[in-house]
């Protein structure tokens, strides 16, 4: 059972346009969740974080938007660039108490163009 | 600061075998993760360690997989005997410990078993 759910496998982008990236989760006791960017032959690494108690979080030229409600987030990537072309993780974690216990999504694989 | 350190990169290894990963986690991280990656299921949890004590080994897939972490700087994932479907790739993850404190991951092993 995917409590995290990734359900586009693959996205392609222009490069200078926006990327938006989709996850939808189904356990109510996820509090926060977190984007992770994984190149190929590498780890996945942290990019970017909200809690629960925030809709929108941004760094940069990357933002990330939770709606509660809907049991969605995503990530927007704007401008898009080739660098940016690489597996993305969505994550979540719940009250489980001191460690980061995360659910990972599938990935999406992300393809900025020229 | 090293990251999270795994060997080795690749195991090619035949159906039958012992097969042991390790892992050395950032050092003043006292929790340790053990993740595998496969296409279908994407990153799922096999085990974590807090001040290594095994916490949750729910996603250990069977009797065949056993993992320990003898002291802060080390940890072994070993699948006895190893079968085709274990072929994956193996990532071991660190964290400060602190709740929603982000993984750092090592770049994997993968693992193919013949």
């Amino acid at each position: 059972d995917q409590q995290v759910k990734q359900n586009s496998p693959s996205l392609s982008v222009q490069e200078g346009r926006i990327s938006i990236l989709n996850c939808d989760y189904t356990n109510s006791m996820f509090d926060y969740f977190l984007w992770y960017k994984k190149y190929p032959a590498e780890g996945p690494t942290f990019l970017i974080s909200i809690s629960s108690i925030k809709d929108k979080n941004e760094d940069g030229r990357f933002t990330v938007f939770l709606n509660k409600s809907a049991k969605h987030l995503s990530l927007h990537i704007v401008p898009s660039q080739p660098g940016d072309s690489a597996v993305y993780f969505c994550a979540a974690n719940g009250r489980t108490g001191t460690a980061s216990k995360l659910t990972f999504g599938t990935g999406t694989r992300l393809q900025v163009t020229l | 600061d090293a990251g999270v350190i795994q060997s080795p990169r690749h195991e090619v290894t035949e159906m039958g075998q012992e097969v042991t990963l390790r892992c050395k986690p950032i050092s003043g991280h006292n929790s340790l993760f053990w993740y595998r990656q496969t296409m279908m299921r994407g990153l799922e949890l096999l085990i974590y360690f807090n001040n290594n004590v095994p916490i949750d080994d729910s996603g250990m897939p069977e009797d065949r997989f056993s993992a320990k972490m003898p002291n802060a700087s080390f940890s072994t994932l070993k699948i006895q005997p190893s079968e085709p479907r274990d072929s994956a790739v193996y990532f071991c993850a660190s964290t400060p410990g602190l709740h929603n404190s982000p993984l750092h991951f090592g770049n994997g092993t993968r693992l193919t078993v013949t």
